[in-house]
């Protein structure tokens, strides 16, 4: 595998259920994101980890819960959804400190919430 | 009034021609311009980047930052169908701290090169 993976690519779920999205990157980068992208709207940051520690929650609601084990995997729980979380989710990486904007994104997890 | 301000399009061009593709910004504390280029079903990557002001040419790409009038461009010479994509244009703040990473977007350009 290389560069940014994301699993699953689909998901749908009920507002009750419980499930988690999984990122791996290969790149051996230190920093890691999640971000939300909706139809018609800009890509959201949601989260940022730099060596395994949240720098940054972009107000996102408790419902979404970042997990982030090491430094080449990030985890998104999510759990009691609303369906206006339905969206394509992105998982990036990238080197920290100035070269942090050039990010590697992953294929995404199309998630839709019924 | 948002940070970022980009067309969403769509934009639809013949091969060959000239693209222009832009956004405006509002926060004065962005420092670096991106521009990322988005095929379906795919992720976003990374196609030009600009420090600060000026211009910078990278085959038949050349993006563009005007600080002075908060207004950054992407041209796409003599275009060509696998062109056919989302631009999406991203700014940073200054180097330094918890700026690092904190990427703001806008919309996305949808664009489509007809042969």
């Amino acid at each position: 595998e290389t560069g940014v993976t994301q699993t699953p690519r689909h998901l749908v779920m009920g507002m009750t259920n419980k499930k988690s999205l999984k990122c791996e990157q290969h790149l051996g980068h230190n920093a890691m994101y999640w971000y939300k992208q909706s139809a018609k709207k800009p890509l959201e940051l949601m989260f940022v980890y730099n060596f395994k520690e949240q720098t940054e929650n972009n107000s996102v609601p408790s419902r979404f819960s970042p997990e982030c084990p090491n430094s080449s995997h990030l985890f998104l729980h999510l759990h009691t959804l609303q369906p206006e979380d339905s969206a394509l989710y992105l998982c990036a990486s990238s080197q920290t400190g100035a070269s942090s904007y050039e990010q590697y994104f992953g294929p995404g997890t199309r998630l839709t919430v019924t | 009034q948002k940070e970022v301000e980009q067309d969403p399009g769509p934009l639809s061009v013949p091969e060959g021609a000239i693209v222009s593709l832009n956004c405006t910004y509002s926060n004065s504390a962005f420092q670096y311009f991106m521009w990322y280029r988005q095929y379906s079903r795919k992720g976003p990557e990374l196609l030009m980047y600009t420090y600060s002001s000026g211009n910078k040419e990278d085959g038949r790409f050349t993006a563009q930052v005007d600080k002075s009038s908060k207004y950054i461009s992407l041209f796409i010479r003599d275009s060509q169908p696998s062109d056919s994509a989302t631009y999406l244009c991203a700014m940073s703040g200054r180097a330094g701290g918890t700026s690092y990473g904190k990427l703001t977007f806008g919309q996305g350009t949808i664009l489509t090169v007809h042969p």
